[in-house]
Parts: C-alpha cells; structure tokens; sequence
C-alpha cells in the first residue's frame, strides 16, 4: 500500500512565523504535490515537483515555497505566516509511469495561523 | 468555463438506492480520469481511476468514460450510508505537467437510511 505522511495533524502558528510542513512517501514515486483546500475553494495546488531538486508552481504559489533534497520527501514552508494562510494542507504523491498518474494523499495538516 | 465541472449538490438518495455522480471537462485531449472520495475532515482518497472509453467497474462502483462527450460518471450501486461523503472527479489534461491533475469542486452525497 502506498503510504504518505504529513509532519503534523494539527498545528497553530502565530502571525509573521515561518512554518515547515513536512511530506514523506514510501513508495517511489517521483511526483510529489501540495494542495490547500478551504470550504467552497475545492482543493488548490500551491507547488509540484516532478523530481528531486524540481519544483513548479501550482495555481496559488504566493507566499509559499518547496524544498524537494530528497525523492521521498518534499516540504512546504510558509515564510512568514499569515492569517489567511489558515486552511487544511494535504500533500500528494504519484508515479510518473506504470499505474499513470494516480495521486495519493497524506492525512493533511490542518494549520491555523492566529 | 470552468475546466472540470461537477454538480455541488448536495445529492440525496435513499438507501439501497443507485447514486449517480457526474463530471465533464473541457480539455479534449485529457486521458486519464480519476474518482476520489473525501469524508469530511479527512484527505481524498482514490477509489476509481478510468482511461478508456466505457465502463469500469469495481464492486458496487462503476466508472463511465465517454470522451466524445468529455463527460465521466460515477455510478454507486446498493448505496450505503457510509457513502456519504463528497466525491470528487479529477482530470489530468494533454498537456499534464508534472502528473499535474485537475480536480473539480466536488459533490457531497448523502445517502438516507
């Protein structure tokens, strides 16, 4: 089974703090994403990575930045957190070949910013 | 135009009843599609993934592809209340950067016992 791990469940961050939120998988897969998803928004991709030391920006990229050193791990950081950065983040990851392109998900990590 | 449509709902059906889901996109190209299932307060999870034309199924889950028509459905037979749930249908384009996906708003469900 494909397993995706996020650092954190829960977590509260103060206004103007600089927040690390980790993504681990185990099972090879070279694609790796990370989505926020707030009520009536749907889910939103922020970055992608298609290999180590890749990255792309998603569809909302602002105020956010990857880090992707090692193939199973990637990590989102929020330089300085703001309120409105309060939302679940979810981290995916799929094969680039093989069974094509299915996405699997973490459990999310749902931030607030106070 | 938005570039993958699913109706909001909420959809309600009662027990034992057929819940049918539906989705279309606007990328003609697309190739692979993907249903997933999203209980409130937890992460989406796949349950049905299609890339041919027709029908797929997968116990009381059918997929339908019709790429004429740029429309794909979900069919849940024998409904349960545990399917109560959002689903959402995921597209991945022509063009698909990275294993990039094009996920739609989603619709709840709400099976009745």
């Amino acid at each position: 089974d494909v397993k995706v791990t996020q650092s954190s469940r829960y977590l509260v961050k103060r206004t103007g703090e600089k927040v690390f939120l980790e993504c681990v998988q185990d099972m090879d897969h070279e694609n790796m994403f990370w989505y926020r998803q707030d009520p009536g928004l749907g889910l939103r991709l922020i970055y992608f990575s298609y290999d180590v030391k890749m990255k792309e920006k998603g569809d909302i990229p602002e105020g956010y930045s990857v880090s992707r050193e090692k193939k199973e791990r990637f990590s989102l950081i929020l330089e300085s957190a703001s309120t409105n950065q309060t939302s679940m983040y979810l981290c995916a990851s799929s094969l680039r070949s093989g069974r094509p392109y299915e996405q699997y998900f973490g459990p999310g990590t749902r931030l607030t910013v106070t | 135009q938005k570039e993958v449509e699913q109706n909001s709902g909420p959809l309600s059906v009662p027990e034992g009843a057929i819940a049918s889901l539906n989705c279309t996109y606007s990328d003609r190209g697309s190739q692979s599609f993907f249903w997933y299932r999203q209980y409130s307060g937890k992460s989406p999870e796949l349950i049905m993934s299609i890339y041919s034309n027709g029908d797929k199924e997968d116990g009381r889950f059918t997929a339908q592809l019709n790429k004429a028509s740029q429309y794909v459905s979900l069919l849940i037979r024998d409904s349960q209340p545990s399917d109560s749930a959002t689903y959402l249908c995921a597209v991945m384009g022509f063009y698909n950067q990275g294993g990039k996906l094009i996920f739609g708003q989603g619709t709840e469900l709400s099976v009745k016992p």
